[in-house]
């Protein structure tokens, strides 16, 4: 089976543009997180959506950031206008089954940079 | 809150054993293992749910004392392809929107020499 699949793998952008990373979750899953990976702040989880429905999104730094699951097998996380500072690892995860009692399995991850 | 590891970071020779320590200041449902190598993503080891069972597969098991809000982490005769980054991840269980997040430690950096 495949995995988590995440586009682009390497995201190279100027500070303003719109940045948007996509993701495929597990079929069959129906949980779906988005994290965001620096040196400074670890690993900290943006949103996440169970069933395509957004339930927790208090971890999005700031309006320049928007989240959507149009459908049960893709997501995307959009920034616009993109900062230096959004500069990260955005990794997308999914599980089966609500809770946090279900494994979550990560994809490969979009190295984003903004300069 | 972000759960706090300990050590940061370790050096090991391959055989010997390591313990890596999670602590919570919030009542937790689950804590999950995971650990990450440079450039990739992080790959799930375990999970322990409430209930202060002890889990474990091959040389690497983890406990879980919910009471101490604390979750240990036991690599066994390491191996060098045990080196890398591991991550705890609390689950703080049902009820309200934190009903199936994790929130991750700053990770524990695990060396391991030949």
């Amino acid at each position: 089976d495949a995995g988590v699949i995440q586009s682009p793998r390497h995201e190279v952008t100027e500070m303003g543009q719109e940045v948007t990373l996509r993701c495929k979750p597990i079929s069959g899953h129906n949980s779906l997180f988005w994290y965001r990976q620096t040196m400074m702040r670890g690993l900290e989880l943006l949103i996440y959506f169970n069933n395509n429905v957004p339930i927790d999104d208090s971890g999005m730094p700031e309006d320049r950031f928007s989240a959507k699951m149009p459908n049960a097998s893709f997501s995307t996380l959009k920034i616009q206008p993109s900062e230096p500072r959004d500069s990260a690892v955005y990794f997308c995860a999914s599980s089966f089954g609500t809770g946090s009692s279900y494994e979550q399995y990560f994809g490969p991850g979009t190295r984003l940079t903004v300069t | 809150q972000q759960p706090v590891q300990s050590p940061q970071a370790m050096i090991l020779r391959e055989g010997e054993d390591a313990v890596i320590n999670c602590s919570s200041s919030k009542a937790l449902y689950s804590v999950h293992w995971y650990r990450q190598k440079h450039g990739e993503a992080p790959v799930f080891l375990m999970i322990l749910l409430k209930g202060g069972e002890q889990k474990g597969h091959d040389k690497i098991s983890a406990s879980f004392n919910e009471k101490k809000q604390q979750s240990s982490l036991y690599l066994t005769a390491s191996q060098l392809s045990y080196s890398g980054t591991y991550f705890c991840g609390t689950g703080q269980g049902s009820g309200g929107t934190s009903y199936g997040k994790l929130t991750f430690g700053q990770g524990t950096i695990l060396t391991v020499h030949p």
